[in-house]
């Protein structure tokens, strides 16, 4: 089943704009991580924020976490042509096994 | 190895087949994953394996599926009697420690004619 849900599952801007990408999840975390996808194949690890922590940065990404609301954002400063891409959010539940459960993404598309 | 490493890259089989997807994880990495993606669609856990510990199996869809790891390191998915719904990218990850953050591979593209 899935934890993660984003929110929009898709969006386009223009280039130089900030993009914003929302995930609410149902059982309480461990951590929450961020991966970005190119063409349908291999993920890319972005960025991991544990429970105890509320806001990460990392470059022209910011992470923020909201437990009491079970939601994280994920913003991206300045886009870039090469952020298009599928931005998904998983996350690592504190009952049961140990394994990241992904939500099914957003589709980010920045036009030139 | 710099990454983890998927072979075949593509796979085209006849359904009633069986096929073997495999991983090589990063050296050292203690855990290791497969996850299964259908097109448009999120990631689908199926099993992973950590240590010496027994893997947890509970992602696998059906009995045509198993996976093993071999001293510690690489790992194959099997699928039998392939079916056309196991259609999909089969997607290898591993971490260093659990609760870390994943390393995934190129992944494994199956169709099932």
């Amino acid at each position: 089943s899935q934890q993660g849900e984003e929110d929009p599952q898709a969006l386009s801007i223009q280039e130089g704009e900030n993009a914003t990408m929302n995930c609410s999840y149902k059982t309480s975390i461990n951590n929450l991580q961020w991966y970005r996808q190119n063409s349908g194949r291999g993920l890319v690890h972005l960025i991991l924020i544990r429970s105890n922590e509320r806001e990460k940065h990392s470059g022209r990404l910011r992470v923020t976490l909201d437990t009491s609301k079970k939601s994280s954002s994920l913003l991206i400063t300045a886009s870039r042509a090469a952020d298009t891409a599928s931005y998904f959010c998983a996350t690592d539940g504190i009952q049961g096994a140990q394994k990241l459960v992904f939500g099914q993404g957003t589709r980010l598309t920045i036009n030139p | 190895g710099a990454g983890v490493s998927q072979s075949p890259s593509n796979k085209v089989t006849e359904k009633g087949k069986d096929v073997e997807l495999r991983c090589d994880p990063i050296s050292g990495h203690t855990a290791l994953y497969w996850y299964r993606q259908s097109l448009g669609q999120g990631l689908e856990f199926l099993i992973y394996f950590q240590g010496n510990s027994a893997p947890d199996k509970s992602g696998l869809p059906s009995d045509r599926f198993s996976a093993e790891r071999t001293g510690g390191s690489v790992s194959t998915l099997t699928i039998q009697r392939t079916q056309q719904e196991d259609s999909a990218v089969y997607l290898c990850a591993s971490s260093l420690v659990i609760r870390d953050g994943y390393t995934f591979g190129s992944g494994t593209r199956l169709t099932v004619v």
